[in-house]
């Protein structure tokens, strides 16, 4: 069984501050994604990443893929209330995807 | 892109009943999933549709259970059968893109 593990779970921060969620595994999977669900809504996709090593930069957001792609990161700049919700990392195997347990950011006018 | 419809959106359901969801997608797929999220928790794959086979099931979830029916290319239903408290979720569908999933808005389903 493939695991994926997100962390922190829960965030808060004031606007402005910078932060990072982690999301690692001992699987290696074709592709990394990262989705935000508001509430009573679906995950939206943010970013894929298919190639180790590789970064990805989508305005404030920064996204990397580790060279063994076993791990990437989500790095956000200058955050703001906007930015709140529920990010999610899925590692693609074949046409599966498995979700970690998400990172509740909030962010404090 | 694609955008998918699910009904109901919500629904309070007593135990020991069953509710169908459906979802439905503006184009055409090969492939549908169904996924289920508990409160605070992340999304957990109940099932791959494909039309014209069976549905393929992941581990702890049953076809009994779990019925999904695939009668078209863009259209796909899923039953939990015999609820009880535990089913209470959010049941989300999902499309296969490419490298991403699209998903509808959920059902959020609270059984008593």
């Amino acid at each position: 069984t493939q695991l994926l593990e997100q962390s922190p779970q829960f965030l808060s921060i004031q606007e402005g501050e910078n932060l990072t969620v982690y999301c690692n595994s001992s699987s290696v999977f074709s592709s990394l994604q990262w989705y935000r669900q508001e509430p009573g809504e679906g995950p939206v996709l943010l970013v894929t990443v298919v190639t180790g090593g590789e970064v990805k930069k989508l305005k404030r957001l920064t996204f990397q893929f580790g060279d063994a792609r076993k791990d990437s990161s989500l790095h956000i700049t200058a955050a703001q209330p906007g930015d709140t919700g529920l990010y999610l990392c899925a590692g693609g195997s074949n046409y599966k995807l498995t979700f970690g347990k998400g990172t509740l950011l909030t962010v404090n006018p | 892109s694609a955008v998918i419809s699910q009904k109901p959106s919500r629904d309070i359901c007593q135990r020991g009943t069953s509710l169908t969801i459906q979802c439905q997608v503006d184009s055409q797929v090969t492939m549908m999933f169904w996924y289920r999220q508990q409160p605070g928790q992340s999304l957990t794959l109940i099932a791959t549709a494909n039309q014209g086979s069976e549905a393929t099931y992941e581990s702890g979830f049953v076809i009994d259970k779990f019925p999904i029916s695939r009668p078209n290319l863009t259209f796909s239903t899923l039953t939990v059968s015999n609820m009880s408290p535990e089913d209470s979720s959010i049941y989300l569908c999902s499309v296969d893109g490419i490298n991403e999933q699209f998903f509808g808005p959920g059902t959020r389903l609270t059984v008593l």
